[in-house]
Protein backbone atom coordinates (compact mmCIF):
# COMPACT_ATOMS: atom_id res chain seq x y z
CA UNK A 1 0.00 0.00 0.00
CA UNK A 2 0.65 3.64 -0.21
CA UNK A 3 1.19 6.35 2.64
CA UNK A 4 1.84 9.93 1.86
CA UNK A 5 2.06 12.46 4.51
CA UNK A 6 2.12 16.04 4.47
CA UNK A 7 0.72 18.87 6.56
CA UNK A 8 -3.26 19.44 6.19
CA UNK A 9 -2.69 23.40 6.57
CA UNK A 10 -0.15 26.33 6.80
CA UNK A 11 -0.07 29.74 6.71
CA UNK A 12 2.60 32.31 5.83
CA UNK A 13 3.05 36.25 4.98
CA UNK A 14 3.62 37.63 1.77
CA UNK A 15 7.60 37.91 0.77
CA UNK A 16 8.42 35.17 3.30
CA UNK A 17 9.74 31.57 2.31
CA UNK A 18 7.82 28.64 3.07
CA UNK A 19 8.45 24.71 3.23
CA UNK A 20 6.02 22.11 2.87
CA UNK A 21 7.32 18.39 3.66
CA UNK A 22 5.85 15.46 2.41
CA UNK A 23 6.84 11.86 3.75
CA UNK A 24 6.11 8.65 1.70
CA UNK A 25 6.07 5.02 1.96
CA UNK A 26 4.84 2.97 -1.27
CA UNK A 27 5.83 -0.24 -2.74
CA UNK A 28 7.81 1.05 -5.40
CA UNK A 29 8.98 4.22 -6.48
CA UNK A 30 9.32 6.17 -9.96
CA UNK A 31 9.28 9.50 -9.44
CA UNK A 32 7.89 11.97 -6.78
CA UNK A 33 5.27 15.71 -7.69
CA UNK A 34 3.90 18.27 -7.12
CA UNK A 35 0.85 20.12 -7.91
CA UNK A 36 -0.74 23.51 -7.14
CA UNK A 37 -4.46 23.31 -6.67
CA UNK A 38 -6.29 26.43 -6.38
CA UNK A 39 -10.17 26.32 -4.90
CA UNK A 40 -12.46 24.87 -8.22
CA UNK A 41 -9.41 25.01 -10.58
CA UNK A 42 -7.55 22.11 -12.09
CA UNK A 43 -4.06 20.90 -10.56
CA UNK A 44 -1.43 22.38 -11.92
CA UNK A 45 1.82 20.71 -12.31
CA UNK A 46 4.76 22.37 -10.35
CA UNK A 47 7.48 19.91 -10.26
CA UNK A 48 8.92 16.65 -10.59
CA UNK A 49 12.03 14.53 -8.88
CA UNK A 50 13.06 11.30 -9.52
CA UNK A 51 16.86 11.42 -8.52
CA UNK A 52 17.74 13.05 -5.04
CA UNK A 53 19.07 16.61 -5.03
CA UNK A 54 16.92 19.91 -5.47
CA UNK A 55 15.17 20.95 -8.66
CA UNK A 56 15.15 24.68 -8.99
CA UNK A 57 11.86 26.42 -11.33
CA UNK A 58 12.38 30.50 -10.73
CA UNK A 59 9.85 30.67 -6.85
CA UNK A 60 9.79 27.00 -6.38
CA UNK A 61 12.19 23.98 -5.56
CA UNK A 62 11.76 20.78 -4.65
CA UNK A 63 13.66 18.12 -2.52
CA UNK A 64 13.58 14.81 -2.63
CA UNK A 65 15.87 11.74 -0.45
CA UNK A 66 14.55 8.58 -1.46
CA UNK A 67 16.37 6.78 1.22
CA UNK A 68 14.12 9.08 3.57
CA UNK A 69 10.95 8.47 1.62
CA UNK A 70 11.39 12.59 1.89
CA UNK A 71 10.17 15.91 0.00
CA UNK A 72 9.58 18.96 0.18
CA UNK A 73 8.51 21.94 -2.03
CA UNK A 74 9.99 25.15 -1.26
CA UNK A 75 7.92 28.40 -2.39
CA UNK A 76 10.32 31.68 -2.33
CA UNK A 77 9.37 34.81 -2.49
CA UNK A 78 5.35 34.49 -1.20
CA UNK A 79 3.03 36.51 -3.27
CA UNK A 80 -1.18 36.45 -2.28
CA UNK A 81 -1.48 34.22 -5.29
CA UNK A 82 0.32 31.25 -3.96
CA UNK A 83 -2.57 30.75 -1.44
CA UNK A 84 -3.86 27.33 -2.85
CA UNK A 85 -3.65 23.82 -2.13
CA UNK A 86 0.03 21.97 -2.50
CA UNK A 87 -0.37 17.96 -3.64
CA UNK A 88 2.23 15.50 -2.99
CA UNK A 89 1.92 12.92 -5.18
CA UNK A 90 4.85 9.96 -5.58
CA UNK A 91 4.19 7.24 -9.28
CA UNK A 92 5.32 4.07 -8.42
CA UNK A 93 5.31 1.48 -11.77
CA UNK A 94 2.62 2.84 -14.81
CA UNK A 95 1.56 5.78 -14.51
CA UNK A 96 -0.90 5.86 -11.77
CA UNK A 97 0.10 8.96 -9.12
CA UNK A 98 -0.71 8.60 -5.50
CA UNK A 99 -1.71 11.74 -4.02
CA UNK A 100 -1.51 12.62 -0.31
CA UNK A 101 -4.21 14.66 1.03
CA UNK A 102 -2.67 18.11 0.28
CA UNK A 103 -1.86 21.22 2.21
CA UNK A 104 -3.85 24.13 2.00
CA UNK A 105 -1.44 27.18 2.27
CA UNK A 106 -2.71 30.54 3.32
CA UNK A 107 -0.43 33.29 2.63
CA UNK A 108 -1.63 36.36 4.72
CA UNK A 109 -0.25 40.34 3.69
CA UNK B 1 -3.60 25.33 -27.28
CA UNK B 2 -7.07 24.26 -25.36
CA UNK B 3 -6.36 21.99 -21.97
CA UNK B 4 -8.19 19.05 -20.65
CA UNK B 5 -12.16 19.90 -20.64
CA UNK B 6 -14.63 17.87 -18.23
CA UNK B 7 -18.36 18.43 -18.92
CA UNK B 8 -20.57 18.84 -16.91
CA UNK B 9 -18.49 20.76 -14.07
CA UNK B 10 -21.56 19.85 -11.73
CA UNK B 11 -24.22 17.22 -11.44
CA UNK B 12 -26.40 16.48 -8.88
CA UNK B 13 -28.52 13.17 -9.05
CA UNK B 14 -30.57 10.98 -6.97
CA UNK B 15 -29.10 7.39 -5.37
CA UNK B 16 -30.53 4.50 -8.54
CA UNK B 17 -29.66 6.86 -11.55
CA UNK B 18 -26.98 6.82 -13.95
CA UNK B 19 -24.76 9.74 -14.67
CA UNK B 20 -22.24 9.79 -17.62
CA UNK B 21 -19.14 12.07 -16.88
CA UNK B 22 -16.91 13.04 -20.11
CA UNK B 23 -13.70 14.32 -20.75
CA UNK B 24 -11.64 15.45 -23.73
CA UNK B 25 -7.75 15.40 -23.43
CA UNK B 26 -5.72 17.62 -25.09
CA UNK B 27 -5.30 17.14 -28.10
CA UNK B 28 -2.74 14.24 -29.31
CA UNK B 29 -1.95 12.74 -25.97
CA UNK B 30 -2.72 9.06 -25.86
CA UNK B 31 -2.56 8.68 -22.02
CA UNK B 32 -5.73 9.75 -20.35
CA UNK B 33 -6.20 9.29 -16.51
CA UNK B 34 -9.34 9.25 -14.39
CA UNK B 35 -8.92 10.18 -11.04
CA UNK B 36 -11.28 11.25 -7.87
CA UNK B 37 -11.57 12.96 -4.67
CA UNK B 38 -14.57 11.94 -2.15
CA UNK B 39 -14.70 14.75 0.57
CA UNK B 40 -12.16 14.83 2.95
CA UNK B 41 -10.10 12.26 1.25
CA UNK B 42 -6.84 11.91 -1.33
CA UNK B 43 -7.31 12.26 -4.94
CA UNK B 44 -7.74 8.09 -5.74
CA UNK B 45 -6.64 6.84 -9.26
CA UNK B 46 -9.31 5.23 -10.94
CA UNK B 47 -7.93 3.92 -14.11
CA UNK B 48 -5.52 5.06 -17.35
CA UNK B 49 -6.52 4.42 -20.67
CA UNK B 50 -3.39 4.52 -23.93
CA UNK B 51 -5.43 5.23 -26.69
CA UNK B 52 -8.39 3.21 -26.71
CA UNK B 53 -7.08 0.36 -24.58
CA UNK B 54 -7.38 0.06 -21.01
CA UNK B 55 -3.82 0.00 -19.60
CA UNK B 56 -4.68 0.23 -15.81
CA UNK B 57 -8.08 -0.12 -14.40
CA UNK B 58 -6.73 -1.26 -11.05
CA UNK B 59 -8.85 1.34 -9.05
CA UNK B 60 -11.82 1.70 -9.99
CA UNK B 61 -13.88 0.57 -7.73
CA UNK B 62 -16.74 -1.88 -8.36
CA UNK B 63 -18.61 -2.54 -11.75
CA UNK B 64 -20.73 0.13 -11.23
CA UNK B 65 -18.19 1.79 -13.03
CA UNK B 66 -17.66 1.94 -16.50
CA UNK B 67 -15.08 4.03 -18.41
CA UNK B 68 -15.01 4.05 -22.42
CA UNK B 69 -12.59 6.00 -24.81
CA UNK B 70 -13.99 4.46 -27.88
CA UNK B 71 -11.54 5.79 -31.01
CA UNK B 72 -8.83 7.13 -28.69
CA UNK B 73 -10.14 10.39 -28.04
CA UNK B 74 -12.42 11.58 -25.32
CA UNK B 75 -13.37 9.51 -22.56
CA UNK B 76 -16.57 8.73 -20.72
CA UNK B 77 -17.27 7.43 -17.20
CA UNK B 78 -20.62 6.10 -16.79
CA UNK B 79 -21.94 5.19 -12.55
CA UNK B 80 -24.68 3.23 -13.12
CA UNK B 81 -26.38 2.73 -10.51
CA UNK B 82 -25.18 5.94 -8.38
CA UNK B 83 -25.16 5.39 -4.76
CA UNK B 84 -24.29 8.35 -1.91
CA UNK B 85 -20.51 7.11 -1.50
CA UNK B 86 -19.70 7.71 -5.62
CA UNK B 87 -20.17 11.67 -4.19
CA UNK B 88 -16.83 13.63 -4.86
CA UNK B 89 -14.98 15.37 -7.64
CA UNK B 90 -13.79 13.60 -10.81
CA UNK B 91 -11.19 14.53 -12.56
CA UNK B 92 -9.54 13.90 -15.94
CA UNK B 93 -5.90 14.07 -16.87
CA UNK B 94 -4.08 13.15 -19.92
CA UNK B 95 -0.49 13.07 -21.14
CA UNK B 96 1.07 12.53 -24.26
CA UNK B 97 3.25 9.80 -25.85
CA UNK B 98 6.59 9.09 -23.93
CA UNK B 99 6.19 11.75 -21.52
CA UNK B 100 7.81 10.56 -18.28
CA UNK B 101 6.04 12.74 -16.08
CA UNK B 102 3.63 15.42 -16.85
CA UNK B 103 0.01 14.64 -16.37
CA UNK B 104 -2.31 17.78 -17.42
CA UNK B 105 -5.31 17.59 -15.26
CA UNK B 106 -9.21 18.97 -16.31
CA UNK B 107 -10.91 21.39 -13.74
CA UNK B 108 -12.84 18.17 -12.75
CA UNK B 109 -16.67 17.37 -12.59
CA UNK B 110 -18.42 17.58 -8.93
CA UNK B 111 -20.69 15.15 -8.56
CA UNK B 112 -23.42 14.98 -6.22
CA UNK B 113 -25.61 11.99 -5.29
CA UNK B 114 -28.56 12.44 -2.70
Amino acid sequence: GQNIDQPTEMTATEGAIVQINCTYQTSGFNGLFWYQQHAGEAPTFLSYNVLDGLEEKGRFSSFLSRSKGYSYLLLKELQMKDSASYLCAVRNSGYALNFGKGTSLLVTP
Amino acid sequence: EAGVTQFPSHSVIEKGQTVTLRCDPISGHDNLYWYRRVMGKEIKFLLHFVKESKQDESGMPNNRFLAERTGGTYSTLKVQPAELEDSGVYFCASSPTGTVYEQYFGPGTRLTVT
